[in-house]
This record gives C-alpha cells, sequence and structure tokens, in this order.
C-alpha cells in the first residue's frame, strides 16, 4: 500500500486556476470512484473540500472542482484567493483501507 | 454538528503502548453508517491511515502497522481508541480521529488532533 504521487508544490497568482495531479494504481485511483481532497492550514485539521472525485460538501466553493482519468486524480482550484494557500492531500479507497497521497503546498503569490 | 475531540498523553516511553481515546459529540457511534477511524501526521510530513472501527465492532487496520494496533470502540461513552503497542520515535505524529462515511469513503469529520511524542 503505496502513498499516492503528488507534487510537491505548485503555485499561482491570485485570479489564476491550477490544478493537483494524484497518481495512484490499478488497486486503488482506478479501482474506484472514491477519490477525495482534504485542504489543511498550518496547525489544523484536514478539511474535506471534494469527495467521490467531483462531489462537493456543502460549504466549499465551487472554485473547487475535481476529476479522475484512470490512475490519476485531479483537484482544480479556480479563481485563487489567498485564503487557499495551505497543504492539499488526495485520498483513495483501497479496497477496506485508504491511501493518501504525500501532500501538495500550494503557494498563492 | 459532528465534534470529534481526541484525548490521551503527549509523551509516551520507547517500547510502551500509546493509547488514545476519541469522544465523539453532536452524534452516536451507534447509529451506524460510519467507519471511526484513526489517522495520523509524522511532523512535516503527509497523512497516514491507521485504521477503522465500526459501531458493532469490526475493525480493519493498515497493513504496515496492523501487529502492533489496536481499535476498540465503547458505545456507551460514545467514544473510541485507539492502541499502539511497542512505539519508537518513528511512531512520534500527530494523531487525528475522522469520521468516515461508509457508503462514500471519505473522511467528513476530523478531530483537532493530539501530538504524541515518543521519547525516554
Amino acid at each position: 500500500q503505496s502513498a499516492l504521487t503528488q507534487p510537491a508544490s505548485v503555485s499561482g497568482s491570485p485570479g489564476q486556476s491550477i490544478t493537483i495531479s494524484c497518481t495512484g494504481t490499478s488497486s486503488d485511483v482506478g479501482s474506484y470512484n472514491l477519490v477525495s481532497w482534504y485542504q489543511q492550514h498550518p496547525g489544523k485539521a484536514p478539511k474535506l473540500m471534494i469527495y467521490e472525485v467531483s462531489k462537493r460538501p456543502s460549504g466549499v466553493s465551487n472554485r473547487f472542482s475535481g476529476s479522475k482519468s484512470g490512475n490519476t486524480a485531479s483537484l482544480t482550484i479556480s479563481g485563487l484567493q489567498a485564503e487557499d494557500e495551505a497543504d492539499y492531500y488526495c485520498c483513495s479507497y483501497a479496497g477496506s483501507s485508504w491511501v493518501f497521497g504525500g501532500g501538495t503546498k500550494l503557494t498563492v503569490l | 454538528q459532528v465534534q470529534l475531540q481526541e484525548s490521551g498523553p503527549g509523551l509516551v516511553k520507547p517500547s510502551q503502548t500509546l493509547s488514545l481515546t476519541c469522544t465523539v459529540s453532536g452524534g452516536s457511534i451507534s447509529s451506524g453508517g460510519y467507519y471511526w477511524s484513526w489517522i495520523r501526521q509524522h511532523p512535516g510530513k503527509g497523512l497516514e491511515w491507521i485504521g477503522y472501527i465500526y459501531y458493532s465492532g469490526s475493525t480493519y487496520y493498515n497493513p504496515s502497522l496492523k501487529s502492533r494496533v489496536t481499535i476498540s470502540v465503547d458505545t456507551s461513552k460514545n467514544q473510541f481508541s485507539l492502541k499502539l503497542s511497542s512505539v519508537t520515535a518513528a511512531d512520534t505524529a500527530v494523531y487525528y480521529c475522522a469520521r468516515c462515511s461508509a457508503r462514500y469513503e471519505h473522511f467528513d469529520y476530523w478531530g483537532q488532533g493530539t501530538l504524541v511524542t515518543v521519547s525516554s
């Protein structure tokens, strides 16, 4: 059960869009449409942003969207805002277990 | 609004057993439909799923930790607990308890996390 692969960092200017990739295997991301994304600000608990690949919980901005193709899932944030600067983690169900990505640090320039 | 709160010692000696409890409020563990999970985060690192328990008592653990992990539930207190045996410095981490939807397989509510340091 290896961690999902995410880029260590991404950056963008306010108003721009960024995409964070999350690559797994045919045993996790590729097998289930059960990828979720979490936002974590320093010293805080992770917050659910996307579930079931592309669904947003109530209260999460529609600037956040998710998608999946094969073994790779993606999180897109449009109209970047300063408050979006945080760490982002993907997570996939893997059959009675879950595997997380290593995390991506988003910097808003 | 569901809330989860971790509690337990912040310092554990090497080779001893780490014990944490998660108290759930705003919802009942016994209502079913959710896996009650433990997740940890090593300092400056990513998240690692440790395991879960269902209200019935059924459990599933991360294979990499399975030999050292026990998760139990006390529905009368609306709490679930984690025990991790034979700890080393590598078990130093922030430990989170979280609720996972059994249908949609995502973690929708998290505790604030508690730092456990393994040191003599």
